[in-house]
């Protein structure tokens, strides 16, 4: 079964860069049958796909977000990262990494809280 | 594409059958995913492919539709089963991955 856990600063400043990191489980990072997406939810809200990325690198992104999102991976590491910049208080939310089969999002992480404040 | 989801909420019975339904703004053919969530939880996945069950999901729950209009039936509702249901879609490039808005189910 995947394992996904999100990992990064709690706390970011407006305009400043948000990183977090989704480290997968060894057995999954390298299965070509996955994308691995960043999903986040704001408090009280619903749920917001930011992007995706393929062991290959091929990512596609949220068009309302595409500006200002990066995804990477890192397999020697068994990483998903994820860097979304210009960050202001509509960007804090819980965000969620999760395993992306066809066309749904089958395996989730347990999410981080990231709080964008001065 | 946008979805929508009735009704926003809903109070019942444990035991009674619960119908949620999601409905695009326009036809779609690849059907939709209905995802469970409870407060502080990440969401799970019940349903894909507009009917089918996910491994470990409970046979009370069920999906249908087609065209512009889904639903999601629990049938005998358990105490479990209280949280927030989502839809959601897939569609090609540019548009990518949409959630529906959430209908959540309490306890009368």
């Amino acid at each position: 079964q995947v394992q996904l856990q999100e990992s990064g600063p709690g706390l970011v400043k407006p305009l400043q860069t948000l990183s977090l990191n989704c480290t997968v489980s060894s057995d999954y990072i390298n299965n070509g049958g996955y994308y691995w997406s960043w999903i986040r939810q704001p408090a009280g809200k619903g749920l917001e796909w930011i992007g995706r990325i393929h062991v290959t690198g091929a990512s596609n992104y949220n068009p309302s977000l595409k500006s200002r999102v990066t995804i990477s991976v890192d397999t020697s590491r068994n990483q998903v990262s994820l860097k979304l910049s210009y960050v202001t208080a509509a960007d804090t939310a819980v965000y969620y990494c999760a395993s992306n089969r066809y066309s749904v999002f089958d395996h989730w992480g347990q999410g981080a809280l990231v709080t964008v404040s001065s | 594409i946008q979805l929508t989801q009735s009704p926003s909420s809903l109070s019942a019975f444990i035991g009674d059958t619960v119908t949620i339904t999601c409905r695009t703004g326009q036809g779609i053919t690849s059907g939709v995913a209905w995802y469970q969530q409870k407060a502080g939880k990440p969401p799970r996945l019940l349903i894909f492919d507009t009917s089918d069950l996910e491994s470990g999901v409970p046979p009370r729950f069920s999906g249908s539709g087609s065209g512009t209009e889904f639903t999601l039936t629990i049938s005998g509702l358990q105490a479990d089963d209280f949280a927030t249901y989502y839809c959601q879609h897939f569609i090609s490039y540019p548009h990518g991955f949409t959630f529906g808005p959430g209908t959540k189910v309490d306890i009368k």
